[in-house]
């Protein structure tokens, strides 16, 4: 079974600029979430979707933004990049009502200069 | 506010030693708990999970323990063997709110030597 996926892994990008994040979960699963990570800050909380609605969200300014498809995929958008939202984002998927875990995929790293 | 805590940046054991990693929260409404291990450059991998109207869950070598009372909880992992060495993280979630949304502490760089 595959597990959650993420693209890219790997992103550079300038000030100023805009990023979009593609994560695909696991089979079956539902909702999503996605979290920054930061040596600062730690795992932050940023956004959860299911069933094409945001369910939840984390104390990130707008310019933090994202979206679900019918599929269940999800995309995340970053508008107007600053050198702080440099970050590991990871997407996670859970099967909501059975357990309580979430599943994370490897994250895409983004660096922004 | 950081409302999930680990106050051990990190932990060093000998290998077949028991690990234990602790974690106190300040937020009473959260009822369910997880453990995560990280590698670096993996996303964090799930555990093990204990719901707040339990005091211990057990699973391996894995064993986490609740104290409500104290907002405190710990994993345990007996034996620890040098492919634990991994970032622990406690995380936390809220009754009531959505399942994607936990609160996580720093995390304990766990290295157990050979």
């Amino acid at each position: 079974k595959a597990g959650v996926t993420q693209t890219p892994r790997y992103l550079i990008k300038t000030r100023g600029q805009q990023v979009t994040l593609s994560c695909s979960p696991i089979s079956g699963h539902r909702s999503v979430s996605w979290y920054q990570q930061t040596p600062g800050q730690g795992l932050q909380f940023l956004f959860e979707y299911f069933s094409e609605t945001q369910r939840n969200k984390g104390n990130f300014p707008g310019r933090f933004s994202g979206r679900q498809f019918s599929n269940s995929r999800s995309e995340m958008n970053v508008s107007t990049l600053e050198l702080g939202d440099s970050a590991l984002y990871l997407c996670a998927s859970s099967l909501v009502g059975v357990s309580g875990e979430l599943f994370f995929g490897e994250g895409s790293r983004l660096t922004v200069l | 506010d950081q409302q999930v805590k680990q106050n051990s940046p990190s932990l060093s054991v000998q290998e077949g030693r028991i690990s234990i990693l602790n974690c106190d929260y300040t937020n009473s409404m959260f009822d369910y708990f997880l453990w995560y291990k990280k590698y670096p450059a993996e996303g964090p991998t799930f555990l093990i999970s204990i719901s707040s109207i339990k005091d211990k869950n057990e699973d391996g070598r894995f064993t986490v323990f609740l104290n409500k009372s104290a907002k405190h909880l710990s994993l345990h992992i007996v034996p620890s063997q040098p492919g634990d060495s991994a970032v622990y993280f406690c995380a936390a979630r809220a009754g009531g709110t959505s399942y994607g949304k936990l609160t996580f502490g720093q995390g304990t760089i766990l290295t157990v030597h050979p």
